[in-house]
């Protein structure tokens, strides 16, 4: 399966412990995105990178949240000193661009945290 | 990027085609209407996109209004495995803009037997 994916699936943690999401893009995209997901809500993005560089981030994204992609391909985000709040799904998608016919988001399966 | 409405939620019989609307009165003249549809415990997955012709593919047909404030995704015979969450998005589809979809509520689309 050449689609992106990401990894774990699924993780519980307890409250305060640290997590870290991997995803790895369809080769090729430079740009890779992170969104959240909770019950009945639609995906809220996160922040974006092109190739190594992160380009935008959301409010959403608090100081305990990280996001990195050292050399341009796979993708890792860490949440720190996790809350019940951060209970979601967390979806990563990849580009080959941003125009018309390069900016359709592949989305991988997603990783679905639970905080205890 | 514009808003858009959707139903939060619509009934399809199987074999029959469904039509989701979709009104985005405040699109600009360059953004574009995707739409993507998410099957339960899955990523979303993209279906088709238009700037003002109508457009189909394999999955679906979108018809877009003339003034282009709304729109309509078309599946001509609905599957039960068409039951899923349907977005409606629109957004600037530039090589120098961010890329990212906004996505709404949706319209969760569900075909009956």
């Amino acid at each position: 399966d050449t689609g992106v994916s990401q990894d774990p699936r699924h993780k519980i943690t307890k409250r305060g412990q640290n997590v870290t999401f991997r995803c790895d893009p369809i080769s090729e995209h430079n740009r890779l995105y992170w969104y959240r997901q909770t019950l009945g809500q639609g995906p809220e993005f996160l922040t974006y990178f092109q190739n190594e560089a992160q380009l935008e981030k959301s409010r959403l994204l608090s100081d305990r949240f990280s996001a990195e992609r050292p050399k341009g391909s796979f993708s890792t985000l860490e949440i720190q000193r996790t809350e019940q709040g951060d209970s979601a799904m967390y979806l990563c998608a990849s580009s080959l661009g941003a125009g018309v016919g390069t900016g359709e988001l592949f989305f991988g399966e997603g990783s679905r945290l639970t905080v205890l | 990027d514009a808003k858009t409405t959707q139903p939060p939620s619509m009934d399809c019989a199987e074999g029959r085609a469904a039509n989701l609307p979709c009104n985005h009165s405040t699109i600009s003249g360059n953004e574009y209407v995707y739409w993507y549809r998410q099957i339960h415990s899955q990523g979303p997955q993209y279906i088709i996109h238009g700037l003002k012709n109508n457009e189909t593919n394999e999955m679906a047909s979108l018809i877009i209004t003339e003034d282009r404030k709304s729109s309509t995704l078309i599946l001509p015979h609905a599957t039960l495995r068409d039951t899923a969450v349907y977005y409606c998005i629109v957004r600037v589809a530039a090589y120098n803009q961010g890329g990212k979809l906004i996505f709404g509520q949706g319209t969760e689309l569900s075909v009956k037997p």
